[in-house]
């Protein structure tokens, strides 16, 4: 079966440092997420993609975060400067479609931590 | 504002069933989606609902009323397998992005 493959499974960087979090979506698949999880608390959604452009971001999604299609399977989630409290897991996700019946399938994560 | 509620930890026994609910205040409403995460791992698609009503998957069967705001996730036979988190998601019908709330999830403990 198809699945969201996400790289590096963990990461750890320096506060002040910019990451760089690569996912590859499933290949049919026309939407992309990317949600994030501190330990302990729930999904928390950041932004989706859709048609090589930021579809919708939340609030935690500021400046210091940015999205990238670069290619045709990849997509990257990009940190400029990381703080102590970026510190999660980041979870890639996709969809095949906008419908109501397709799910987000999700990547295994990645642990960022930020020191 | 969008809220959704679950029970924060639940236990139950081998074999046995549980239910588990989920009640939702969101500003849009395209389908409410159950997840299971095991600690450390993606959450992985277990059901989804999008018209009133009881629907089946096996050991997994999920229920929604919209007019109450409210799902449950039914768990038969449990095995001990099935200790985890069980998140409840609601789609937003925003149809250009389709993105999925999540609630805090409930903690799931089977015991023997």
């Amino acid at each position: 079966e198809p699945e969201v493959t996400q790289t590096p499974s963990h990461q750890v960087t320096q506060m002040g440092q910019e990451v760089i979090l690569r996912c590859v979506p499933i290949s049919n698949h026309l939407y992309f997420y990317w949600y994030r999880q501190i330990l302990g608390q729930k999904v928390e959604f950041l932004v989706s993609f859709y048609n090589n452009e930021i579809s919708e971001k939340s609030e935690i999604f500021d400046d210091q975060f940015s999205v990238e299609r670069p290619d045709g399977s990849n997509f990257t989630l990009k940190i400029r400067s990381t703080k102590l409290e970026d510190s999660a897991m980041y979870f890639c996700a996709s969809s095949e479609v906008g419908d109501y019946n397709s799910p987000l399938h999700f990547g295994n994560g990645t642990r960022l931590t930020v020191t | 504002g969008q809220n959704i509620d679950q029970p924060t930890e639940m236990t139950a026994t081998e074999g046995a069933i549980v239910q588990i609910n989920c009640t939702y205040q969101t500003s849009g409403f395209n389908g409410l989606f159950w997840y299971q995460q095991h600690a450390g791992e993606a959450p992985t698609f277990l059901s989804y609902n999008v018209l009133d009503g009881l629907e089946e998957k096996g050991r997994f069967s999920s229920f929604l009323s919209r007019s109450k705001g409210y799902s449950y996730l039914l768990l038969k036979e449990l095995q001990m397998k099935d200790s985890a988190s069980y998140l409840c998601a609601v789609r937003d019908d925003n149809g250009a992005t389709n993105k999925l709330i999540f609630g805090t999830g409930t903690l799931l403990a089977v015991q023997p």
